[in-house]
């Protein structure tokens, strides 16, 4: 069936960079616009990236613009999101998720969790 | 950026009976809005797109109506596993969200 499992998450401190990795599978992975969704602690949810199923466009939440860069690799089926000059506020649980045709989304994985703090 | 207000914030319902949610749009989202369910410790599912089509394999108790800048989610007969957060989401320009409605049962 459908799956999107993130990994790559951990504890940095700021200023640093993380990568965060989003395998696909059960699906035509290089069809689909792909987005990073993020949800502070007990808050609620935050969209940050999409890219276009064959990578050539890209868009940012203003808070994350010039800081992280999404990018996939189709022969990989994989979906990744590059942060780099973390913030305390970047503290979160990152989902990634397929978009469906629009932007919204019909399949979710379980998050991988990024936290900042020195 | 389009900001979206969800009420109330929290909401409690007996078992069967019916749960109205409403979200507001501070501007015109014409139909591109979706509502997610979310339990916790797991990722949001998809409930509703196009403010009134239901995704494959949600129940038909779940229903959305509205266009424009309000929107409503309802629960016509409240089951216990309902119990979650719910979110709805513009699409119309990029993509935000609601705060969300916690929906308790009674």
């Amino acid at each position: 069936q459908e799956q999107l499992v993130e990994s790559g998450g951990g504890v940095v401190q700021p200023g640093r960079s993380l990568r965060l990795s989003c395998a696909a599978s059960g699906f035509s992975f290089s069809n689909y616009g792909m987005h990073w969704v993020r949800q502070a602690p007990g808050k609620g949810l935050e969209w940050v990236a999409v890219i276009s199923y064959d990578g050539a466009g890209k868009n940012y939440a203003d808070s994350v613009k010039g800081r992280f860069t999404v990018s996939r690799d189709n022969s990989k089926n994989t979906l990744y999101l590059q942060m780099d000059s973390l913030r305390a506020e970047d503290t979160a649980l990152y989902y990634c998720a397929k978009g469906a045709g629009n932007w919204y989304f019909d399949l979710w994985g379980r998050g991988t969790l990024v936290t900042v703090s020195s | 950026e389009i900001v979206m207000t969800q009420s109330p914030v929290t909401l409690s319902v007996s078992p069967g009976e019916r749960a109205t949610l409403s979200c507001r749009a501070s501007q015109s989202v014409s139909s591109y809005l979706a509502w997610y369910q979310q339990k916790p410790g797991q990722a949001p599912r998809l409930l509703i797109y196009g403010a009134s089509s239901r995704a494959a394999g949600i129940p038909a108790r779940f229903s959305g109506s509205g266009s424009g800048t309000e929107f409503t989610l309802t629960i016509s007969s409240l089951q216990s596993e309902d119990s979650a957060v719910y979110y709805c989401q513009q699409y119309n320009t990029r993509a935000t969200f609601g705060g969300g409605t916690k929906v308790e049962i009674k």
